[in-house]
């Protein structure tokens, strides 16, 4: 079946720092989703991309649907300590089901 | 506030022993899904409810039932619990179906089987 493929598992970066992930799919999808799940919490949804080629922002935070509608970026601009966490993409299977990546795990080292 | 609030937050209990996780919203929303996150794994939807009375199945439902009775409520019900069941869960909730990118997520419900 349908799957997310992100990349990379897990990151550890310098405060200050840029950072980059991706999420992949062998097939396509209309919609993506980012969100961000803070340790000890439920995850909250990021940017949401509707269009192949739309590029987001929402603060720091810049997301981007590609081209090919089977893979979608994140970019995170200088981070800082609250910025750790795990990063999930997902989007919608069907009509009524949404899958999730296994996520990216965000470390900042002091 | 508007929120999706779950209980127990934590749990360890035996194989077996039936339990209820509850998960009610205060937004009027018509759609809930639980979904149990595993390392590794991800989140993996476990049953969804597009309304009232309409429930079904999402990748990994066995093992689980759940009930629609009212639209604030969604609980999650193991009758036989097993270790492999010791997960983290989540509720969530969104204003309607289409609108499933807009899913608010509870606190989590951190179970153990022993």
């Amino acid at each position: 079946g349908q799957q997310l493929n992100q990349s990379p598992q897990s990151m550890f970066i310098q405060e200050g720092e840029d950072v980059s992930m991706n999420c992949t799919s062998s097939s396509i999808f209309n919609t993506w989703l980012w969100y961000k799940q803070d340790p000890g919490e439920g995850p909250v949804l990021l940017i949401a991309l509707y269009k192949a080629g739309e590029l987001t922002s929402n603060g720091r935070l810049t997301a981007q649907f590609g081209i090919t509608r089977k893979d979608s970026f994140l970019n995170i601009s200088a981070s800082i300590p609250s910025d750790v966490g795990i990063y999930f993409c997902a989007g919608p299977r069907v009509y009524d089901k949404i899958i999730f990546g296994k996520g990216t795990r965000l470390h900042i080292l002091p | 506030e508007a929120q999706v609030t779950q209980n127990p937050r934590y749990l360890i209990t035996v194989t077996g022993k039936k339990l209820t996780v509850t998960c009610s919203q205060n937004m009027n929303h018509e759609y809930m899904s639980w979904y149990r996150q595993d390392p590794g794994l991800g989140l993996r939807q476990i049953y969804y409810s597009m309304n009232v009375e309409v429930t079904d199945k999402g990748d990994v439902p066995e093992g689980y039932k759940v009930s629609r009775k009212e639209k604030r409520n969604f609980p999650l019900i193991l009758e036989s619990p097993s270790p492999n069941q010791t997960s983290l869960y989540f509720c969530a909730s969104s204003l309607s179906p289409d609108r499933y990118n807009e899913q608010f997520f509870g606190p989590g419900t951190r179970l153990t089987v022993l």
